[in-house]
């Protein structure tokens, strides 16, 4: 029964290219949210998605950072022409239908670091 | 918004001692959920405890267990017999009870060091 998945585990790009992470949550898991960790820092919420639908964006960076969640395959969490700022963990976390209840926890994959040279 | 403190950076404790992990938090809300997240080195986020905020009663789960004062906003986490295993970041975390404004607010985080 595999957990969230998340991929590359790392991810290193040069300043101004394209990264695109991704995330496969747990099966029967129709939820996902996406967090980003600096270093020494908590989790800080970037947005949740569920199946071709954004539900709440509002820790989203205004420009650069766009997040897809299609009917089929993986979700995308994708950052254009990265800085070095972008530098981070970032975190993928699935949960089932809300219905389950907010006291149903999240869980998360391993993260994947991205390093921006 | 809510928000999620956590004072201490750092703590460290004597393998077998008991240790406390502070946490407070910020709502207007009445419902709510609360959590400890573990964070090893691996970078895995391992979810340790949870307290619904209706229960008076605090949870509990092995050596683990919370103090949670609601009117004081408070949470902590108490780790009996400390094993070097638990050595990690910690990190306390609010979630909403209202549909729609799941999403977790985790606080900083504090670094458990075990000493042998």
């Amino acid at each position: 029964n595999a957990g969230v998945m998340q991929n590359p585990r790392h991810l290193v790009r040069r300043r101004g290219q394209e990264a695109r992470l991704r995330c496969s949550p747990m099966k029967g898991h129709s939820h996902v949210y996406w967090y980003r960790q600096l270093p020494e820092e908590g989790l800080k919420f970037m947005v949740y998605l569920q199946k071709e639908n954004i539900i709440d964006e509002s820790g989203m960076p205004k420009e650069r950072f766009s997040a897809e969640f299609p009917k089929e395959g993986p979700s995308i969490l994708r950052i254009q022409q990265v800085v070095r700022g972008d530098s981070a963990a970032y975190f993928c976390a699935s949960s089932p239908l809300p219905s389950a209840g907010p006291n149903s926890p999240l869980h998360f994959g391993n993260g994947t670091r991205l390093t921006v040279t | 918004a809510q928000t999620v403190t956590q004072s201490q950076p750092e703590m460290s404790v004597q393998e077998a001692e008991t240790v406390t992990l502070s946490c407070t938090y910020d709502t207007s809300e009445s419902d709510y959920y609360l959590f400890w997240y573990k964070q090893p080195p691996s970078r895995q986020m391992i979810l340790v405890i949870r307290q619904e905020a209706y229960k008076q009663q605090n949870a509990t789960e092995n050596r683990f267990s919370v103090n949670f004062q609601k009117a004081a906003k408070s949470f902590s986490l108490k780790i009996s017999d400390s094993q070097l295993g638990d050595a990690a970041m910690y990190f306390c975390a609010y979630r909403s009870a209202t549909q729609g404004a799941q999403k977790l607010v985790f606080g900083q985080g504090t670094r458990l060091t075990i000493n042998p």
